[in-house]
Order: structure tokens, then C-alpha cells, then sequence
């Protein structure tokens, strides 16, 4: 059964342009959720997606968003860059449940220059 | 508001130590706790899931406990190789969804 897949693996942008991520789940998985990692705020929650409804969202500007589609792949987008921007995002996985785990894409590295 | 941290922030071990990675939180009404691994440039692989009813997880050379009274958990390694060389990373869950609190995770180094 294929991971987590994240696309692109590695982009570059300049500040004030705009990037969109993508992440694709575990089969059969419906909720999705996003990470960013700094070495500075290590690893924090953005939002989660379950059946294409925002379910969480963290402490973010609005220039972070995100959507998910109805086969549960799920998009994020950032506007209007800043350096700060630049991160591992991360997506998650998982089923629906109390005991169900996480499972992790590698990331989209994001360099903002 | 959930605080999550882990001591020591770096450890270097020979191989073949038994060794004790600690994580600490300071909201005990959590909804799980996992421990997660991280590669170097890669994403988290998840190693153990403790249920805020249980008391520990076992998974080959990992053990992890959990202790909400005291607000800690510990993941337990033995006969450590090199192949244990990462980052781990403890997070808790708070609720139903999927918004984990992380810690800022233990760098291992197992030496040959």
C-alpha cells in the first residue's frame, strides 16, 4: 500500500509569490493534516481536513489555507511569501479513529529568497 | 494550553546501551500519546501509540510508558545500533482531531 505522497519534493520562491503543495493520503484514509518544521519552532500544526471539511487550525495568518478534495488528497496554499515561510511542511494521514496512528509524507521543503 | 518537552535535546550512546529518551507534558487530560522517528530531510515515522488507558506499548527493542498522573512518558530502547542514529519526537493528543502537540525532540547518535 503506497504512503503518504507529497509533491514537489523541493521548491524555491521568492518573497511575495504564492506556492501550492500537494499531498496525497494512505488509501482509504480521510483525514489529512498539515505540519510546518523549523529548526527555530520545531514542528507545528497548520490544519486538518477531514471529508473535505477543515476540522482544526492552528495559529497560522491567513495566508496559509488549505482544501481537500472528495478522494481525500488534500491541497495547502501560502500567499504572499515571507522568509519566515521557509520550512519542511509535512502531511499526515490517518483513519478515523481513537487509536489510529499518524502517518507522515517527507515533506515539501519550501526555501523563500 | 499543552506544553510538550524532551530531555535531553542530544545523546550520544556505543553501541549496543540500553537507553531512556523522557518527554513531559504538562496537560495530563491527553487523548493519546505517540512517538514519532525522524531521518534527517525526512518525514516522521511512527514508532509507538500509547491510549491515555494504557500504561505502556511495546514494539521489538521499544518500549514506551505512559504516566499521566506525573505527566510523562518515556520510550525505551534496547540494545541500541546504529541504525537507531535519528531524531525522536513525542506528541500528544488532545482530542479527536488530529492537532498534535510535539515536543522539540531528542537527537540520538549510536556510536560503532
Amino acid at each position: 500500500k503506497a504512503g503518504v505522497t507529497q509533491t514537489p519534493r523541493y521548491l524555491i520562491k521568492t518573497r511575495g509569490q504564492q506556492v501550492t503543495l500537494s499531498c496525497s493520503p494512505i488509501s482509504g484514509h480521510r483525514s489529512v493534516s498539515w505540519y510546518q518544521q523549523t529548526p527555530g519552532q520545531g514542528l507545528q500544526f497548520l490544519f486538518e481536513y477531514f471529508s473535505e471539511t477543515q476540522r482544526n487550525k492552528g495559529n497560522f495568518p491567513g495566508r496559509f489555507s488549505g482544501r481537500q478534495f472528495s478522494n481525500s488528497r488534500s491541497e495547502m496554499n501560502v500567499s504572499t511569501l515571507e522568509l519566515g515561510d521557509s520550512a519542511l511542511y509535512l502531511c499526515a494521514s490517518s483513519l478515523q479513529g481513537e487509536d489510529e496512528k499518524l502517518f507522515f509524507g517527507s515533506g515539501t521543503q519550501l526555501s523563500v529568497l | 494550553k499543552q506544553e510538550v518537552t524532551q530531555i535531553p535535546a542530544a545523546l550520544s550512546v556505543p553501541e549496543g546501551e540500553n537507553l531512556v529518551l523522557n518527554c513531559s507534558f504538562t496537560d495530563s487530560a491527553i487523548y493519546n500519546l505517540q512517538w514519532f522517528r525522524q531521518d534527517p530531510g525526512k518525514g516522521l515515522t511512527s514508532l509507538l501509540l500509547i491510549q491515555s488507558s494504557q500504561r505502556e506499548q511495546t514494539s521489538g527493542r521499544l518500549n514506551a510508558s505512559l504516566d499521566k498522573s506525573s505527566g510523562r512518558s518515556t520510550l525505551y530502547i534496547a540494545a541500541s545500533q546504529p541504525g537507531d542514529s535519528a531524531t525522536y519526537l513525542c506528541a500528544s493528543r488532545m482530542d479527536s482531531s488530529y492537532k498534535l502537540i510535539f515536543g522539540s525532540g531528542t537527537r540520538l547518535l549510536v556510536r560503532p
